[in-house]
């Protein structure tokens, strides 16, 4: 089966410029997720998506970042208008359900200069 | 917010060595995952072990819990130069999100 898989791997953008970031989860898998690690810290959890609803958009840390996933398919994350501190990595990952691994993609590495 | 945090956050050993990381995080579980991020790639699952098991196995990796103390510990054996990774855990309580910590930086030097 395919993997998940995120588009593109690498964002060089400058400040107040928007960037939209894509993810294709594993087909079937209704739960999608997406994570972000800064500077080598934690991997942080930004938002869950099951099917095309927001589950759980806590993470998100402020109205400058949109997610949707239309249809239940492929998700996409903007960032809008960019920020120094948004640099990072941001990983999508999908499941099929609640507690079972999480498959995760090579992630997407944003520079905002 | 509740994060499982890994110790140490750098290990470098020789290859056959055993190397063990341990995680520890603050509220009740479902279960507890390991994975394994080589760099520039995603994180690649390796053992879910849930909050009624006290022991897993899958190869060279044993894990354990402890509810009790809330921590973990990944043990990996005969260790190779291929195992050099980054390695996290991450608790799941209730269901929609797994909480990861920083890691631990494994380097295996052959």
């Amino acid at each position: 089966e395919a993997g998940v898989t995120q588009f593109p791997s690498h964002s060089v953008i400058e400040k107040g410029q928007t960037v939209t970031l894509r993810c294709d989860p594993i087909s079937g898998h209704d739960n999608l997720y997406w994570y972000r690690r800064v500077m080598g810290k934690e991997i942080k959890f930004l938002l869950h998506f099951v099917k095309e609803s927001k589950q759980d958009e806590s993470g998100m840390p402020n109205n400058r970042f949109l997610a949707e996933r239309t249809g239940g398919t492929y998700s996409t994350l903007k960032v809008q208008p960019a920020e120094l501190e948004d640099s990072g990595v941001y990983f999508c990952a999908s499941r099929v359900g609640f507690y079972s691994p999480l498959h995760f993609g090579n992630g997407t590495r944003l520079t905002v200069t | 917010s509740q994060q499982g945090e890994e110790d140490p956050q750098a290990l470098s050993i020789q290859e056959g060595e055993n190397a063990t990381m341990n995680c520890s995080y603050k509220t009740s579980i479902n279960n507890l995952q390991w994975y394994r991020q080589n760099s520039g790639r995603g994180l690649v699952h390796l053992i879910l072990i849930r909050s009624n098991e006290r022991e897993k196995h899958s190869g060279r990796l044993r894990v354990t819990l402890d509810t009790s103390k809330k921590s973990s510990s990944l043990l990996i054996t005969a260790s190779r130069a291929a195992d050099t990774a980054s390695y996290f855990c991450a608790e799941e309580t209730s269901g929609s999100r797994l909480t990861f910590g920083e890691g631990t930086q494994l380097t295996v030097n052959p």
